[in-house]
């Protein structure tokens, strides 16, 4: 069965402090992976998603993510974290032979001022 | 960025009603809508895939008559709560998916707080 993990239930941080969410998948086929975030009382939205090429993907508001296959992971990075940035942020992956998206089970981040 | 909208965005119902969820795209067609349900600390749930003119999908433990999905339009798909009951208390949420396809990306509605008494 496909499933996705994220590592991290809870991550606090102050500002300017790096940051890095994991997320592995599973799933024996080719994917599409996402990573959405949802700030408080607002709705998901998307941060980047990668479907082929650079496994390096640039997204919205600094952050990035790594596709490795070899290790099905696809975690998320921002060098360095604002009080903004506190939310709670969502992995996704999609095997392109089927379109449901899966999530993982959230990672909220806190950023401390 | 696509925008999707969902009415009402908190109901309140006794126990035995139906409640009915608007989701629509607003600025673009959506061939494909998804529904997802989020228990509190919880990752979204997929119930069901609902495709402009046809019949929804529903997930496995989804029970199909008492979650009804209607996608009449590229616009505009709705979702019933039948006879809800305290348990079916929850955050629904539907996407809009631009083209159905393996290559499109789903966006969000801000999602419908549900609380049956």
């Amino acid at each position: 069965a496909q499933s996705v993990s994220q590592h991290n239930h809870h991550v606090i941080l102050s500002e300017a402090a790096s940051l890095e969410l994991g997320c592995n998948y599973s799933y024996g086929g080719t994917v599409n992976l996402f990573w959405y975030v949802q700030y408080p009382g607002q709705h998901l939205q998307l941060l980047l998603k990668y479907f082929s090429g650079d496994p390096l993907v640039k997204g919205i508001k600094g952050f990035e993510a790594e596709f490795i296959k070899s290790k099905f992971s696809f975690n998320l990075r921002k060098p360095s974290v604002q009080w903004s940035d506190t939310a709670e942020y969502f992995c996704a992956f999609r095997g392109t032979s089927y379109g449901k998206l899966t999530f993982g089970q959230g990672t909220i981040l806190t950023v401390h001022p | 960025g696509a925008v999707v909208s969902q009415h009402p965005s908190r109901v309140i119902c006794k126990s035995g009603t139906s409640v009915k969820i608007e989701c629509r795209s607003l600025d673009f067609q959506a061939t494909t809508m998804f529904w997802y349900r989020q228990f509190p600390k919880q990752s979204l749930m997929l119930m069901a895939t609902s495709n402009e003119g046809s019949k929804a999908t529903y997930e496995q433990g989804v029970e199909k008559d008492k979650f009804l999905i209607n996608h009449a339009s590229l616009t505009l798909s709705t979702l019933t709560v039948t006879s809800a009951h305290p348990e079916d208390s929850s955050f629904y949420i539907c996407s809009a998916s631009l083209a159905g396809g393996h290559t499109d990306t789903q966006y969000f509605g801000p999602g419908t707080r549900l609380t049956v008494l």
